[in-house]
């Protein structure tokens, strides 16, 4: 089956832009998700198709997609975008899904 | 408020089987398709598998499959995930979670269960 790799960890200082990145050549064929993680909670969605953001999460964060690669991007992070962000997308040799190894986002 | 409301934490020996169960609330979802998604303690998200909204149709991950069965009871909408010959790797969190997608191009997984311990240990 197919990879998906993140970087394990990424800082951002308080209000400044990060992005998180994803790759692997199953994003070439299928749109990325993207998907917050805090301690003890149920990942949540902030991003689907690619670049589309859910109802109720905030327009600083956005997606994109290049060749082989997905980025989430938070624009002026803030304390409470701590957590960890999963990609995923479907696996383009097997009907399956994969998702990246995950990265902890720390805001200082 | 649509809700994926899942069972109660489970305490299994190595060898056994757990089934653990996802139901909606707020909303049916009777016409989509349910994934399940698992995390072992300090890793990260695994997916396992998917059943379609008939429950006649499933795909497992490789890894799992023999001792994975995904089952639906078509009239209620609730999804079941039961794995057998469970061995102490197997520990994890286990999150259902309701597909949406696009063309065949996208697909993406909301609302997610709030999940479900299982313990496997002698």
């Amino acid at each position: 089956s197919s990879e998906l790799t993140q970087d394990p960890a990424v800082s951002v200082a308080l209000g400044q832009t990060v992005r998180i990145t994803c790759q692997g050549d199953s994003l070439r064929s299928y749109y990325a998700s993207w998907y917050q993680q805090k301690p003890g909670q149920a990942p949540l969605l902030v991003i689907y198709a690619g670049d589309k953001r859910p109802s109720g999460i905030p327009d600083r964060f956005s997606g994109s997609r290049s060749g082989d690669r997905a980025s989430l991007t938070i624009t002026g992070a803030q304390a409470e975008d701590e957590g960890d962000y999963y990609c995923n997308c479907r696996d383009s040799r097997v009907w399956q899904w994969v998702f990246g190894g995950g990265t902890k986002l720390t805001v200082l | 408020q649509v809700q994926l409301v899942q069972s109660g934490a489970e305490l299994k020996k190595p060898g056994a089987s757990v089934k653990v169960s996802c139901e909606a609330s707020g909303l049916p979802f009777t016409n989509s398709w349910m994934h399940w998604v698992r995390q072992a303690p300090g890793q990260g998200l695994e997916w396992m598998g998917v059943i379609n909204p008939r429950g006649d149709r499933t795909l497992y991950a490789q890894n799992l499959k023999g001792r994975l069965t995904l089952t639906r009871e078509t009239s209620t909408g609730t999804v079941n995930m039961e794995l057998s010959n469970l061995r102490s790797e197997d520990t994890a969190v286990y999150y259902c979670a309701k597909d949406t997608s696009v063309d065949d191009l996208a697909w993406w997984f909301a609302p997610w269960g709030q999940g479900t311990l299982v313990t496997v240990s002698s």
